[in-house]
């Protein structure tokens, strides 16, 4: 059962416009929420997170939203650029005192000049 | 920064070997894990462990073990390789909501 779904496999976008990435999950015990970008042969790298108490969080370019109600997060990005294309991962954070992240498939994102 | 390095970047291993993957932290973290990455499916859980000695099965731990002897240390063991374990493997650790990764070891089993 996947509890963190990234339904989109790919998108595309043009530079300077907005890249929206949708993540759903099912868990409602779910306490952080975050985005991480992996390029090829790399590990993930970690983006922005959000608290499950929180709507909206923003860094930068960077931004989520979280809709505790239909259970759903976005990440928003703009101006997307070119460097920005890579594949990025929905996750989520369970556990009392013993975390662990749960993740998406990915959604791979394309930048074009 | 914290660093999380995995021994190896690329493996070959034929069928039916034992394989050992390492990883090493060095921010104390309490929290390690192992996730397998392939096409199509994400981030699997294979093996977590919060403290040393311990260890947590994840989502797909069949066919895999691991060893926690130390705190900053953390090694996947694959008992016996199969084609089917074929993957890039990633090492993190984690603090607070964040988790750090490793570099990934991409192992190929021929």
């Amino acid at each position: 059962d996947q509890q963190v779904k990234q339904n989109s496999p790919s998108l595309s976008v043009q530079e300077g416009r907005i890249s929206i990435l949708n993540c759903d999950y099912t868990n409602s015990m779910f306490d952080y929420f975050l985005w991480y970008k992996k390029y090829p042969a790399e590990g993930p790298t970690f983006l922005i997170s959000i608290s499950s108490i929180k709507d909206k969080n923003e860094d930068g370019r960077f931004t989520v939203f979280l809709n505790k109600s239909a259970k759903h997060l976005s990440l928003h990005i703009v101006p997307s650029q070119p460097g920005d294309s890579a594949v990025y991962f929905c996750a989520a954070r369970s556990g009392g005192s013993n975390y662990k992240l749960t993740f998406g498939k990915g959604t791979l994102l394309t930048v074009n000049p | 920064d914290v660093k999380v390095t995995q021994s190896s970047r690329y493996l070959v291993k034929r069928t039916g070997e034992k394989v050992f993957l390492e990883c090493v932290q060095d921010m104390d973290h309490e929290n390690m894990f192992w996730y397998r990455q392939d096409p199509g499916l994400g981030l699997r859980l294979i093996y977590f462990s919060y403290d040393v000695k311990m260890k947590e099965k994840g989502d797909i731990p069949e066919g895999y073990s691991v060893s926690r002897e130390k705190k900053e240390r953390f090694s996947l063991i694959l008992e016996s390789a199969s084609t089917n374990q074929t993957s890039m493997y990633l090492c993190a650790t984690l603090t607070g909501p964040e988790a750090f990764f490793g570099q990934g070891t991409r192992l190929t089993v021929v």
